[in-house]
């Protein structure tokens, strides 16, 4: 069974441009979650969806990141535009249901770059 | 509010080592999941072992055991003869009925052979 797949594994721009991180979770995963990793740290939440419900985000900086989900599968998380305070580590898990007892898959996470 | 505190931000052991990484957590949710997650250079996370809040047995489970101990809010995750492998950042993380995860800042695992 394939795992959480995300692209690209490394993104580097210049800050004020806008840049996509995709993911597609495991087949059959209905919870998808997007994180933001900084160095030396654990994972924060950016945002949670239930099939295409975004039903957490309450951690979105929404004045420059977006987030879809579009017919509940893959995800595409944006932000427009990045600041050299973006640098980090984006990861895209999924689980089954969504439920404090599911385990959350993660994917390989794609690295990004500000200068 | 939840919270996740690993103490322990670096441990450097010598192949055949046993070594515990300690978690402590806060919450106010009497219902909650308790994880461990290994993440190698690769930056994947890999789920490692998880516990509910109702269930305080210790397990073994090949070179890997954890300590539940709800009294003092800790999950202690225990490597058995450890291996140069078995290198990586150490995650703990907390789970509750509202569906958001809080991790902690990971410890940082170095066998040396």
């Amino acid at each position: 069974e394939a795992g959480v797949v995300q692209s690209p594994r490394y993104k580097i721009i210049e800050k004020k441009q806008p840049v996509a991180f995709w993911c597609n979770p495991i087949s059959g995963h209905n919870t998808l979650y997007w994180y933001l990793q900084n160095l030396g740290q654990g994972p924060e939440l950016l945002i949670r969806y239930e099939n295409e419900e975004a039903v957490d985000d309450s951690q979105l900086p929404k004045d420059r990141f977006s987030a879809e989900r579009l017919k509940g599968v893959d995800s595409t998380l944006k932000i427009q535009p990045a600041e050299l305070g973006d640098s980090a580590v984006y990861l895209c898990a999924s689980s089954p249901r969504g439920g404090v007892a599911d385990t959350q898959y993660f994917g390989p996470g794609t690295r990004l770059t500000v200068l | 509010a939840q919270k996740v505190t690993q103490a322990q931000t670096e441990i450097s052991v010598v192949e055949k080592e046993d070594v515990t990484l300690d978690c402590v957590y806060e919450t106010r949710d009497t219902t909650y999941y308790l994880f461990w997650y290994k993440q190698p250079p690769s930056g994947e996370l890999v789920f490692l072992i998880r516990r509910n809040s109702f269930d305080e047995q210790n397990e073994i489970s090949g070179r890997y055991s954890w300590n539940f101990q709800k009294s003092t809010s800790s999950f202690n995750f225990t490597i058995t003869a450890s291996q140069v492998v078995d290198s990586a950042v150490y995650f703990c993380a907390l789970r509750t009925n509202a569906g958001k995860s809080t991790f902690g800042d990971g410890t940082t695992l170095t066998v040396k052979p």
